[in-house]
């Protein structure tokens, strides 16, 4: 069936570095898509959007980019912080889904002092 | 407003026992959703509300789930003769209709079942 995954199930990075984290979509109809991030024992929080219509979209400290040739979505953190420390999920869904997100099985990010 | 509330945060039942959970969403948001998540996975959709009216329902809730909104606020998701396999996080999320979907989660009720 139709499905969102993530390439890498860990990241470990240094403080200060860049991080990427990426997102292979599988749905076509998908035109809306989404990274949250999940901290232990709390619920995903939104952190940025991107419609099909874009193929690149910036928030502070974050970029999202879209590849909708080869299905494909990336999450770029700026100058990673030990509070970006958490899993992230990207999620997708499309005028056809309704209200219903589609998400990934999730990368774990640690930052390394 | 403090967000999306949702209680208790953990519940351990014995298999076969019922449970009822609480979700209390944003004030002003008229759609809410439940979603459960599993260890390691993304959270799956299970059903959603816009006001009091259940308009969509997962293939994954089986007819031991049940969920109400009675009156467009709160919401309870009841689950009966609970099996080992419901154990996971239950989420309830909440949004506001044409505010896209830029879901606001609470944190979660999770179930053990033993």
């Amino acid at each position: 069936g139709e499905s969102v995954g993530l390439h890498l199930p860990t990241l470990s990075v240094q403080e200060g570095d860049n991080s990427i984290i990426n997102c292979a979509y599988s749905n076509s109809a998908s035109d809306y898509f989404i990274w949250y991030k999940q901290e232990s024992g709390k619920g995903p929080q939104f952190i940025i959007d991107i419609r099909s219509n874009m193929d690149k979209r910036q928030g502070q400290r974050v970029t999202v980019l879209l590849n909708k040739t080869v299905k494909h979505l990336s999450l770029q953190i700026a100058a990673t912080q030990p509070g970006d420390s958490a899993v992230y999920f990207c999620a997708e869904t499309g005028s056809l889904a309704g209200n219903m997100l589609t998400f990934g099985g999730g990368t774990r990010l640690m930052v390394k002092p | 407003d403090t967000g999306v509330s949702q209680d208790p945060r953990h519940k351990i039942t014995k298999r076969g026992q019922n449970v009822t959970f609480r979700c209390d969403p944003i004030s002003e948001h008229n759609r809410l959703y439940w979603y459960r998540q599993t260890l390691g996975q993304g959270p799956e959709f299970l059903t959603y509300f816009q006001n009091e009216a259940q308009l969509e329902k997962s293939r994954l809730l089986s007819d031991r789930f049940s969920a109400e909104r009675p009156k467009g606020s709160f919401s309870t998701l009841e689950i009966q003769r609970t099996e080992q396999g419901d154990s996971a996080m239950y989420l309830c999320a909440s949004s506001k209709q044409g505010g896209g979907y830029g879901y606001t989660f609470g944190s979660g009720t999770r179930l053990t079942v033993v």
